[in-house]
């Protein structure tokens, strides 16, 4: 079985300040784990995702995740936040990678103040 | 432009009406999904498609009926629907096997009254 969490459904941070979005998951093999973003009335939207390469991931829009195996966690940040960031954000796993069988978390609501 | 498009972007039905969600991806992709995306919950797998063939409905009631015509399309037809049916349907494409990415739709926005 596979599971994702999602710390804290509402983030808020100021303009210019880190983004953390913590996730952490369960899963009985190794797994394939993924951030999407979902704007406002917007499918989601592939971020980054990590597939046993470098545990430190970097993918678009400046965002970055860190894989540690020995906290079940992948959580996501961006040094400098950007008022065009404000969205929800989704953590899923996969057991195979395989679109298939992602299982997402609940969501994380990003608000950026000015 | 994602390259899954579906229609119609907002959809407003009684109980007892009939509709269906369309969808259809232009990039080739041999799988397709219907998720369902509640308030407060987290998405929900309801069908998979492989090659035009169905490979998972994770216990959808039958009141939600899919049809895969070809690689390309996908429907989601629906029929007496309940008031907790109102959600965000989310249609995504892949290309399938490991490390493949999914593509998502912007979702259709149902409102059962």
């Amino acid at each position: 079985a596979q599971s994702v969490t999602q710390l804290g459904s509402h983030v808020s941070v100021s303009e210019g300040a880190l983004v953390l979005l913590r996730c952490n998951y369960s899963s009985s093999v190794p797994p394939y784990l993924f951030w999407y973003v979902q704007y406002p009335n917007q499918g989601l939207q592939l971020l980054l995702k990590y597939t046993s390469a470098a545990t430190l991931v970097k993918g678009i829009n400046g965002f970055e995740a860190e894989f540690k195996k020995s906290e079940t966690s992948f959580h996501l940040t961006k040094p400098s936040a950007h008022m065009s960031d404000a969205a929800e954000y989704f953590c899923a796993v996969s057991r195979s990678g395989s679109a298939r069988q992602l299982t997402f978390g609940s969501g994380t609501q990003l608000t950026v103040l000015p | 432009e994602t390259g899954v498009t579906q229609t119609p972007r907002h959809l407003v039905m009684g109980m007892t009406n009939k509709k269906s969600l369309k969808c259809e991806q232009h990039l080739g992709h041999n799988a397709m999904y219907w998720y369902k995306q509640s308030a407060k919950k987290p998405l929900e797998l309801m069908f998979v498609y492989n090659f035009k063939e169905q490979t998972e409905n994770n216990s959808v009631p039958s009141r939600f009926s899919p049809e895969c015509p070809n690689s390309s399309h996908l429907f989601l037809h629906l029929h007496t629907l309940q008031p907790e049916d109102s959600a965000l349907y989310l249609c995504a494409s892949s290309q399938g096997g490991v490390d493949t990415e999914a593509f998502f739709g912007q979702g259709t926005r149902l409102t059962v009254v």
